[in-house]
């Protein structure tokens, strides 16, 4: 079965630094990876996808991931926060591989604060 | 264009009564997923409808949800006897239905806050 690890609730970053939120995946086959960002009061954005093709994937805000499968990881990276990015951040796996389902599997989440 | 939308917004309710959350997907996609996010959690899957069958509903918690797609566009999530448990924000997605098996966008809609007391 599919499963993503978010290793950190909390994360607390200032303006201006760098941003890592941490994400282990376990799967049995070559997975589908995305990272969703949640605003409060708000729907869940995609911010990226890794399906397969080139492991250093972009997304939008200046947020990229790198899927290392020797690591199981998919960490979330963005080089200078900002305050909007302030939100709460799920690592989702797909379980769409070979069957009659595309649901996604999300992690805990992480709460990203920025500090001014 | 319109995302997706669901209404209410927010639905407070007493427990044991009936309730209905309605989705309306992005026009033209094809596939539409119910999600259940308990507070401090991640979303959890529930149902997935591809047209208007349940291609996997296997995250329905027990036979009083049930969801329908009659034509294959709006979606109702209908839950009976409702239980304090049953609490949280009910997400709904949809997706176009022609990417590759498991590497669909989902585009999610704002969600209905249930709240049964």
């Amino acid at each position: 079965a599919q499963s993503v690890t978010q290793l950190d609730s909390h994360v607390s970053v200032s303006e201006g630094t760098p941003v890592l939120l941490r994400c282990n995946y376990s799967s049995s086959y070559s997975p589908s990876l995305f990272w969703y960002v949640q605003h409060p009061n708000k729907g869940l954005q995609l911010l990226l996808k890794y399906t397969s093709a080139a492991t250093l994937v972009k997304g939008i805000n200046g947020f990229e991931a790198e899927f290392k499968k020797s690591e199981t990881s998919f960490h979330l990276t963005k080089p200078s926060a900002h305050m909007s990015d302030a939100a709460e951040y799920f690592c989702v796996v797909s379980d769409g591989h070979g069957g009659a389902t595309n649901k996604l599997i999300f992690g805990t989440g992480t709460l990203l604060a920025v500090q001014p | 264009g319109a995302g997706v939308s669901q209404t209410p917004s927010n639905k407070v309710t007493e427990k044991g009564k009936y309730v209905e959350l309605r989705c309306d997907p992005i026009s033209g996609h094809t596939a539409l997923y119910w999600y259940r996010q308990s507070l401090g959690q991640g979303p959890e899957f529930l149902i997935y409808f591809q047209g208007t069958g349940a291609a996997d509903d296997s995250g329905l918690p027990n036979d009083r949800f049930f969801a329908v797609r009659p034509e294959g566009s709006v979606s109702t999530l209908k839950i009976q006897r409702t239980e304090r448990g049953d609490s949280a924000v009910y997400l709904c997605a949809s997706s176009p239905g022609s990417e590759r098996e498991g590497e669909e966008t989902q585009y999610f809609g704002p969600g209905t806050r249930l709240l049964v007391l």
